[in-house]
């Protein structure tokens, strides 16, 4: 399978533990991104990475979240202090900014099938 | 800012007649349009974009999109609907990320559960 991967796939936990979720992109794309999800919602963007470079991130960051991608391979995405809130699906998704032979823009993005977090 | 708006929250059809799901969207500059779908406890499937060229962009599935300027609509289209079309459909436009970096990414509408009806 070389869609992109995320795990766990669902996790429950308790109010103030600390959860990671790790996401492994489509192994040719430079860049990696978090979305999230509540219900009825669309996909809310929470930050991004060009290779190990983390860009940019959302407002709806808190301080209690942190994203990392050591090697720009594989990403996680810690929550600590978990709250009532935080119940969401997390979305991860990577592209090319650019066609490596074309150079066009290509601008979709490829979807994990998420990891849902429910706190309780 | 750029933004999207999925005016219907759901969208009934009868089995093999023809379904559009509406999108409007508002950005500065060339829109960048994108279609996805989702089923459920799922992640998002890619249907198609609008990026330049021909306004009528055909993608997976059989669905297609009109882009149309001057009424900045992407509504997404089929001419018969399936019962295995039935999931939630998300209308994104590409936007600049909000620091102003430079940088993209899409920014979606709320979506359009769609229930095909046997």
């Amino acid at each position: 399978d070389t869609g992109v991967s995320q795990d766990p796939r669902h996790k429950i936990t308790k109010r103030g533990q600390n959860v990671t979720f790790r996401c492994d992109p489509i192994s040719e794309h430079n860049r990696l991104y978090w979305y999230r999800q509540t219900l009825g919602q669309g996909p809310e963007f929470l930050t991004y990475f060009q290779n190990e470079a983390q860009l940019e991130k959302s407002r709806l960051l808190s301080d209690r979240f942190s994203a990392e991608r050591p090697k720009g391979s594989f990403s996680t995405l810690e929550i600590q202090r978990t709250e009532q809130g935080d119940s969401a699906m997390y979305l991860c998704a990577s592209s090319w900014n650019r066609l490596k032979q074309t150079g066009l823009f290509t601008g979709e993005l490829f979807f994990g099938e998420g990891s849902r977090l429910t706190v309780l | 800012a750029q933004s999207v708006a999925q005016p219907e929250d759901q969208v009934n059809v009868a089995e093999g007649n023809p379904l559009t799901v509406k999108c409007t969207y508002s950005v500065s500059g060339n829109p960048y349009l994108f279609w996805y779908v989702q089923y459920p406890n799922r992640g998002l499937q890619f249907l198609l974009k609008y990026i330049t060229g021909d306004n009528l962009v055909k993608g997976s599935y059989g669905f297609e999109a009109e882009f149309n300027k001057s009424q900045t609509s992407f509504h997404l289209k089929k001419p018969s609907a399936l019962v295995s079309d039935s999931a939630l459909y998300f209308c994104a436009v590409r936007a600049r990320v909000p620091s102003g970096a430079g940088s993209y990414q899409l920014t979606f509408g709320k979506g359009t559960k769609l229930s095909v009806i046997p």
